[in-house]
């Protein structure tokens, strides 16, 4: 696609509910990547993948908390019993290869109430 | 372990003037990337520039400019004749390749107003 795409846009789920997010990265991007924003915080990292494996799930903040991309392109990043402190946008990017700048979506706007 | 400072949390400044975003970094890679992204109001994140370690050299885009100086661990961003369009949420960012694995880091951000 033209751009990277995110979906839901935004997704009010209850305190202990399951949630799942999907992106979908730019056509032929080798590598993708999950980040976390807060209000008034810069983009924090969670997991980066380079095909279908993840390379770097470093910044997972526990095991509620995992990321697939099976095929090597689309990524669905999957939230276990969620807490509200997992409100959110959540931010895929995808670029050519690691290293290069990055192409973000405009985020899932994730709400736990 | 690799940080990103960005010291100024707001800048306030009126159209036409110069005004220049700091950035300072901590990595031990000798090879790493540094980038600046802007995040306008409508939230959705733009790459800008990326620099490598081993390239000093400023670069200059439109009213655009960056100054990367290694000595100091210092990438600053610095956009000139400031527009009403300039305001935005400017974050530097670091990926640190012998050891951070192409991870980005970001700094805090610095949120920018312009105005007329």
């Amino acid at each position: 696609g033209a751009g990277v795409s995110q979906t839901p846009s935004n997704k009010v789920t209850e305190k202990g509910k399951y949630v799942e997010l999907r992106c979908d990265p730019i056509s032929g991007h080798t590598a993708l990547y999950w980040y976390r924003q807060s209000l008034g915080q810069g983009p924090e990292f969670l997991i980066y993948f380079q095909g279908t494996g993840a390379a770097d799930d470093s910044g997972l903040p526990n095991d509620r908390f995992f990321a697939v991309r099976p095929e090597g392109s689309v990524s669905t990043l999957k939230i276990q019993r969620t807490e509200r402190g997992d409100s959110a946008v959540y931010l895929c990017a995808s670029s050519p290869t690691a290293g290069n700048g990055y192409t973000f979506g405009s985020g899932t706007r994730l709400t736990v109430v | 372990a690799q940080k990103v400072t960005q010291a100024q949390t707001e800048i306030s400044v009126v159209e036409k003037e110069d005004v220049t975003l700091d950035c300072v970094y901590e990595t031990r890679d000798t090879t790493y990337y540094l980038f600046w992204y802007k995040q306008p109001p409508s939230g959705e994140l733009v790459f800008l520039i990326r620099r490598n370690s081993f390239d000093e050299q400023n670069e200059i885009s439109g009213r655009y400019s960056w100054n990367f100086q290694k000595s100091t661990s210092s990438f600053n961003f610095t956009i000139t004749a400031s527009q009403v369009v300039d305001s935005a949420v400017y974050f530097c960012a670091l990926s640190g390749v012998d050891t951070g694995g192409f991870k980005t880091i970001f700094g805090a951000g610095t949120r920018l107003f312009v105005k007329a």
